[in-house]
C-alpha cells in the first residue's frame, strides 16, 4: 500500500466506448501524474498537475483528457481509444513537482482496448 | 533529451547466484533512483542516490552512483525469487521530471 490507489485494475473497452480511470493519494502531495507503460517503451510521462493545475502535457493525443478536481483526485478521461494504447496506466503522486522528491506510484489500471 | 539506457534487458539466473545490472547515461543527472516493479504492480521506490560515487546499500542489494552521475549500477547478492520483477531506474535534474530507463527484468528461478 504506497498510498496512491487506482480504479479500476482492469478495463477493456471498444474503440468507441468512453470510460474514465481515478486515482486518489492519501498522502498530502501536491503534485499528480499519469504515465503510461507498455511492453516496448520506457514508462512515458503523460501528465502533470502540480496543485491541481496542469504543468505538463507530453503531446498526449487528445483522446486522452485528464481532469484534476483538487490535490486529492486525479481522473484520466478516455474516448474513441485505439488498440496500441492498451498499456498499464499508472498514476502517482509527489511532495512538490521537480524531480527532489520521490514519486510513489499507485497499482496501475490495466487496459485493454479491443 | 536525456535518455538512460538499461543493461541487461533481461535475466534469469538461479537462486543463491549474485547479479549486477546497469543504468547508463550521456547526460549527468543531479540524483538517480532506483525502483522495483512486480509482475500487476507499480514502481516502488528502492533508494534515491544523489552524490557521486556514493554506495548505498539495502539488505542484499548494493546501488552504487557513479563519479560523474551518469551511470548507476545495482548488485543483488545470493538473489532470492523474491527479487524477481522490473528494476527500473529513474534519472532527476532539479526543476524537471524524472527521465526513466526501459527497464531490467529480473527471473530468479528457486
Amino acid at each position: 500500500e504506497t498510498g496512491v490507489t487506482q480504479t479500476p485494475r482492469h478495463l477493456v473497452m471498444g474503440m468507441t466506448n468512453k470510460k474514465s480511470l481515478k486515482c486518489e493519494q492519501h498522502l498530502g502531495h501536491n503534485a499528480m501524474y499519469w504515465y503510461k507503460q507498455s511492453a516496448k517503451k520506457p514508462l512515458e510521462l503523460m501528465f502533470v498537475y502540480s496543485l491541481e493545475e496542469r504543468v505538463e502535457n507530453n503531446s498526449v493525443p487528445s483522446r486522452f483528457s485528464p481532469e484534476c478536481p483538487n490535490s486529492s483526485h486525479l481522473f484520466l478521461h478516455l474516448h474513441t481509444l485505439q488498440p496500441e494504447d492498451s498499456a498499464l496506466y499508472l498514476c502517482a503522486s509527489s511532495l512538490g513537482q521537480t524531480s527532489g522528491n520521490t514519486i510513489y506510484f499507485g497499482e496501475g489500471s490495466w487496459l485493454t482496448v479491443v | 533529451t536525456q535518455l538512460l539506457e538499461q543493461s541487461p534487458q533481461f535475466l534469469s539466473i538461479q537462486e543463491g547466484e549474485n547479479l549486477t545490472v546497469y543504468c547508463n547515461s550521456s547526460s549527468v543527472f543531479s540524483s538517480l533512483q532506483w525502483y522495483r516493479q512486480e509482475p500487476g504492480e507499480g514502481p516502488v521506490l528502492l533508494v534515491t542516490v544523489v552524490t557521486g560515487g556514493e554506495v548505498k546499500k539495502l539488505k542484499r542489494l548494493t546501488f552504487q552512483f557513479g563519479d560523474a552521475r551518469k551511470d548507476s549500477s545495482l548488485h543483488i547478492t545470493a538473489a532470492q525469487p523474491g527479487d524477481t520483477g522490473l528494476y527500473l531506474c529513474a534519472g532527476g535534474n532539479y526543476g524537471q521530471n524524472f527521465v526513466f530507463g526501459p527497464g531490467t527484468r529480473l527471473s530468479v528461478l528457486p
